[in-house]
């Protein structure tokens, strides 16, 4: 079983949409969770992060941490066409580890 | 702030040839990590350091993969001899502490031919 396991897509959704992004991970010592953008050629760059059962939001963004069941997600609300990327979930418990990443097409 | 640095930004060498990928972390941050990112196997955590000190290399491939952090502000990922297979693109990252967000560089694409 990977550590942190990803849909790899692609996710097609409207532009306006709400995209849901889901990640589950194996170890059950893991503290804090990540989600990261990455565009085509580019390097990864942190949209959210989340350290507690629950809900946190940022603008359009929501990170929701479910400890018990080992899953992380995300929701995109209002989708742009300028968020299709590859989002990647990360797992912290010493070390950073990330899984494969979703891609996500929003199309007009 | 500079955000993490790498070089080169591309690579391209012959199989065989030895291979330097250096990365400056941000000022102030004291765990480095190298990770590889190739189509199929997404990013992959190869080292990382704390204070300089090797703390998890189980990723690093093979012994023909090497890295050193001989101070806080410089680091070193070595391939001798590289494969065709090696090629993939090497990011450097950086964090202020344990649980903190990384910070990446903007990679290295590396092509061994």
């Amino acid at each position: 079983q990977k550590e942190v396991e990803q849909n790899s897509g692609p996710l097609s959704v409207p532009e306006g949409a709400i995209a849901s992004l889901n990640c589950t991970y194996s170890d059950r010592g893991s503290q804090s969770f990540f989600w990261y953008r990455q565009y085509s050629g580019k390097s990864p760059e942190l949209i959210m992060s989340i350290y507690s059962n629950g809900d946190k939001e940022d603008g359009r963004f929501t990170a929701q941490l479910n400890k018990a069941s080992q899953y992380v997600s995300l929701l995109i609300r209002d989708s742009q066409p300028s968020d299709s990327a590859t989002y990647l979930c990360a797992v912290n418990t010493d070390k950073l580890i990330f899984g494969t990443g979703t891609r996500l097409q929003v199309f007009p | 702030d500079a955000g993490v640095i790498q070089s080169p930004r591309h690579e391209v060498t012959e199989m065989g040839q030895e291979v330097t990928l250096r990365c400056k972390p941000i000022s102030g941050h004291n765990s480095l990590f190298w990770y590889r990112q190739t189509m199929m196997r997404g990013l992959e955590l190869l080292i990382y350091f704390n204070n300089n000190v090797p703390i998890d290399d189980s990723g690093m491939p093979e012994d023909r993969f090497s890295a050193k952090m001989p101070n806080a502000s410089f680091s070193t990922l070595k391939i001798q001899p590289s494969e065709p297979r090696d090629s993939a693109v090497y990011f450097c990252a950086s964090r202020l502490g344990q649980g903190e967000k990384l910070f990446f560089g903007s990679g290295t694409q590396l092509s061994v031919l």
